[in-house]
């Protein structure tokens, strides 16, 4: 069964600081992951897109890792500012169709002063 | 201003009553999609459409009909027959390659 598994479910840390969350898949044949960033209420927001042969991308001050091999992702945000607390969601496409995408759960992140 | 435009940010439904849900972009994207999502799960596929005139039922279309009558809209009809209508209502859209997909601020639907 295809799925798409993040961790934390929640994570809270000090504004300044950096943090990394994580995303496992088992999605087969694999075509490109995604991680989207929804505010409260509001639609997700694209950060990055990595196809099989790509192991980092970033965007800003998120950094995204790919290992196709153990199938684990991880989305790294340095010094966090309060605009950052946001759900972080992990998608996995099995095809080049938009139709096939799964989606993690999210990770809540909650940045404080 | 490019992007897409869902209405109305919050909707009431009453037992037995049908509602429909407003999606719009300007960005000529050709495909357009509709998600469900629920506390704690991830996004679920309604319905999509790659094209103008016609659409495909995604992983969880029963109680729920769409339309693609202008490459610029479709709509979201909420029937009375989902039982359990409650959610965020996202919708998307992206275009040639599909790799970006672009979403909307988002439906509360509510029922009374």
């Amino acid at each position: 069964k295809n799925q798409v598994e993040q961790s934390p479910q929640s994570l809270i840390i000090l504004e300044g600081k950096n943090c990394t969350l994580q995303c496992n898949y088992t999605v087969s044949p694999f075509s490109n992951l995604r991680w989207y960033k929804q505010d409260t209420g509001r639609g997700p927001v694209s950060l990055t897109i990595m196809t099989f042969s790509e192991n980092t991308k970033s965007n800003g001050r998120y950094t995204a890792t790919l290992d196709a091999d153990t199938k684990q992702s991880s989305l790294h945000i340095t010094a966090s500012q309060l605009s950052d607390s946001a759900s972080y969601i992990c998608v996995v496409s099995a095809s080049r169709d938009t139709d096939k995408l799964i989606f993690g759960t999210g990770t809540r992140l909650q940045v404080f002063p | 201003d490019g992007g897409i435009t869902q209405s109305p940010k919050y909707l009431f439904r009453k037992e037995g009553q049908n509602v429909t849900l407003s999606c719009e972009q300007n960005l000529n994207h050709d495909a357009m999609y509709w998600y469900r999502q629920d506390p704690g799960q991830g996004l679920r596929l309604i319905y999509y459409s790659q094209i103008v005139n016609d659409f495909q039922k995604g992983d969880i279309a029963e109680g729920y009909s769409v339309s693609r009558e202008k490459k610029e809209s479709f709509p979201l009809t909420v029937t009375s027959a989902q039982k359990n209508p409650t959610a965020f209502y996202l919708c998307a859209s992206s275009g040639t390659g599909q790799e970006k997909l672009f979403f909307g601020s988002g439906t509360q639907l509510s029922v009374l």
